[in-house]
């Protein structure tokens, strides 16, 4: 168990709904990242979010957002979605998230699978 | 062309054999290179992490980075079926935003 706890474990919906996922980041980690996970794609990186602050952007799509609360837990808002959303949606959190000439490892948390019917 | 590339297998060995995982990169400015693993139905978990080139060791595993080629390894000896699972190389520059190797699938036969 990696301390990263994530909800719903399983969402199925329709297209063009809009869904919330949760992330509860470790004791202590300031950082969390989201990824995605599908079957040709790999795991891509979404976001990242610093002590509420967004730090770096990846892949992500302008129907897709996100935040980090005060309390470090954050939310991955997916709207308008199409069949192809539908993928295993990872959190990661880390100690810090500072760019610099540093290790920090990410730990992530179990899923959220995602079905778009 | 893809930053990372990494052979997505499956890849069946006996228990007992030796495996090694690879995955080429065209990014000269990675420096960080990890190792995860991951089971059916679960994150990603940390299994190495090497800075920069050379050869890490932790028990059964070894990570070899070779930046001059831009190929990196992962070797495991003695393999488990316990060792069953998928295994995705991450690369970083230094931020915190890593590459992801879309995995190599690895089934250990007892």
């Amino acid at each position: 168990d990696s301390g990263v706890t994530q909800t719903p474990k399983h969402l199925i919906t329709a297209t063009g709904q809009r869904v919330t996922l949760r992330c509860s980041p470790r004791s202590g980690d300031l950082s969390v990242y989201w990824y995605q996970q599908s079957l040709d794609q790999g795991l891509q990186f979404l976001i990242q979010y610093y002590n509420g602050e967004e730090r770096a952007k990846g892949n992500i799509l302008e129907r897709f957002s996100a935040q980090q609360f005060p309390d470090l837990h954050s939310e991955l808002n997916l709207s308008s979605l199409e069949l192809g959303d539908s993928a295993l949606y990872f959190c990661a959190s880390s100690v810090t998230g500072l760019a610099g000439r540093s290790y920090n490892e990410q730990f992530f948390g179990p899923g959220t699978r995602l079905t778009v019917l | 062309q893809k930053e990372v590339e990494q052979d997505p297998g499956p890849l069946s060995v006996p228990e007992g054999a030796i495996v090694s995982l690879n995955c080429t990169y065209s990014n000269s400015a990675f420096q960080y290179f990890m190792w995860y693993r991951q089971y059916s139905r679960k994150g990603p978990e940390l299994l190495m992490y090497t800075y920069s080139s050379g050869n890490k060791e932790d028990g059964r595993f070894t990570a070899q980075v070779d930046k001059s080629s831009k190929y990196i390894s992962l070797f495991i000896r003695d393999s488990q079926p316990s060792d069953s699972a998928t295994y995705l190389c991450a690369l970083g520059t230094g931020t915190y935003k890593y590459i992801f190797g879309t995995g190599t699938r690895l089934k250990v036969l007892a």
